[in-house]
């Protein structure tokens, strides 16, 4: 059973690059989350997918957080001009959109520092 | 969906039953309370969830009162590796198209 995988787990980047974060979810499952976690805090959403289609934006950031899932599979989390703030750990989910609940299943996370 | 309060940390001795309390007193009719962990660099993990009904699985149980104010996450057996972070969350169904909210959750220790 392959569960969601994360890449790159780590990244250092300096001040004003992009960086872009990849998900691949359960190979069944048609919604696919964004969330990004600092230090003693939860997870805080961002975005989520069912399929291709982006269904809640407005919790990404800024205008400088986007994210793709062009063929309903895989998807992508680019962060542009980074800030060191953007410092956190990116998390992805995964679930089916079926019956009443759908647990979110996760991946390790991808942990972002900014210098 | 409904805000949720639980205690910052908690100790429970290896062996003995964890009890891990959540309030949601403006819980909707609709909603369910979902419990999550978080073992130390591991993303969130699913235990268990229920609408009004107590339920068991092979992690946990979770008792939600009469009126649904309060639930109580019930880890029989505590080991060390369920020293986690746990999060307690009300949401709609997936129909409301609503994703779930994490709070600060409960920091967990498990002591030998």
């Amino acid at each position: 059973d392959t569960g969601v995988s994360q890449n790159p787990r780590h990244k250092i980047t300096k001040r004003g690059q992009n960086v872009t974060f990849r998900c691949d979810p359960i190979s069944e499952h048609n919604r696919l989350y964004w969330y990004r976690q600092t230090l003693g805090q939860g997870p805080e959403f961002l975005t989520y997918f069912q399929n291709e289609a982006q269904l809640e934006k407005s919790r990404l950031l800024s205008d400088r957080f986007s994210a793709e899932r062009p063929k309903g599979s895989f998807s992508t989390l680019e962060i542009q001009r980074t800030e060191q703030g953007d410092s956190a750990m990116y998390l992805c989910a995964s679930s089916l959109n079926r019956g009443v609940t759908g647990e979110l299943f996760f991946g390790e996370g991808s942990r972002l520092t900014v210098l | 969906d409904a805000k949720t309060t639980q205690p910052p940390s908690m100790d429970c001795a290896e062996g003995r039953a964890a009890n891990l309390p959540c309030n949601h007193s403006t819980i909707s009719g609709n909603e369910y309370v979902y419990w999550y962990r978080q073992i130390h660099s591991q993303g969130p993990q699913y235990i268990i969830h229920g609408l009004k009904n107590n339920e068991t699985n092979e992690m946990a149980s979770l008792i939600i009162t009469e009126d649904r104010k309060s639930s109580t996450l019930i880890l029989p057996h505590a080991t060390l590796r369920d020293t986690a972070v746990y999060y307690c969350i009300v949401r709609a169904p997936l129909s409301g198209n609503t994703p779930l909210v994490f709070g600060k959750g409960t920091r967990l220790s498990v002591i030998a």
